[in-house]
């Protein structure tokens, strides 16, 4: 149980453009979300926590009109990269807390997108 | 502020051999605390949790980690380790005040000899 799927696994775009990451909660809905970004042989760095049906909440120094969220269903969270730079390249990881989650419960982790922006 | 320091970088031990992880934390009050494994290119993985109790906490894949707040400590063991545990350690801490948020150490490199 508590299956988080992401997708794609990895993508490569020219500059300019803009990539959509998708989360996925498969056996369980999830009212929060979390996206991380993780640089090579580094820790993850919480970048944004989603709330379905709310705006979600960037932490600082993290563009939000760069990294755009949606969470508009409990099974589903989005990332955009707007406008994406080489600097943009990554490697973003996801994870989500079901509906009702006591404090404390651990997140469930998707397996992570590379992103390498040419 | 909270933080979760993992003092190795990397770490090689030759199979078979006993495992020991370290990591502190810094926290206000008790925290929940997390180990993860991380698979190159893949996502985390959690191999196991402390929220309150038994201060020895029993894990996945043979994993165990010893809480001691004298120490502010969280390390992760394992009696015996196999060429598949090689992977990325992240130990992680819960803050109460933030919606489940968590915080993340460094990481600990395994490498496993043959």
């Amino acid at each position: 149980g508590a299956v988080v799927s992401q997708h794609p696994s990895r993508v490569i775009c020219k500059s300019g453009t803009s990539v959509k990451i998708e989360c996925r909660s498969l056996d369980f809905q999830a009212t929060t979300m979390f996206w991380y970004r993780q640089f090579p042989k580094q820790s993850l760095m919480l970048m944004a926590t989603s709330n379905e049906g709310s705006k979600a909440t960037y932490e600082q120094g993290v563009e939000k009109d760069k990294f755009l969220i949606n969470h508009a269903s409990l099974t589903l969270s989005t990332l955009t990269v707007t406008s994406a730079h080489p600097e943009d390249s990554s490697f973003y990881i996801c994870s989500a807390l079901g509906q009702g989650s006591p404090l404390g419960q651990p997140q469930h982790f998707g397996d992570g997108t590379r992103l390498s922006i040419l | 502020a909270q933080s979760v320091t993992q003092p190795d970088i990397h770490i090689t031990v030759s199979e078979g051999a006993s495992l020991e992880l370290r990591c502190n934390y810094s926290y206000g009050a008790t925290p929940y605390l997390f180990w993860y494994v991380q698979s190159p290119g893949q996502g985390l993985q959690l191999l196991l949790k402390y929220f309150s109790g038994d201060t020895l906490v029993q894990g996945i894949k043979g994993f165990e980690a010893e809480f001691k707040r004298s120490q502010s400590s969280f390390n992760l063991r394992k009696p015996s380790v196999h060429w598949s545990d090689a992977a990325e350690y992240f130990c992680a801490v819960g803050l109460y005040s933030s919606a489940s948020k968590i915080i993340f150490g460094s990481g600990t490199r395994l490498s496993i000899r043959p």
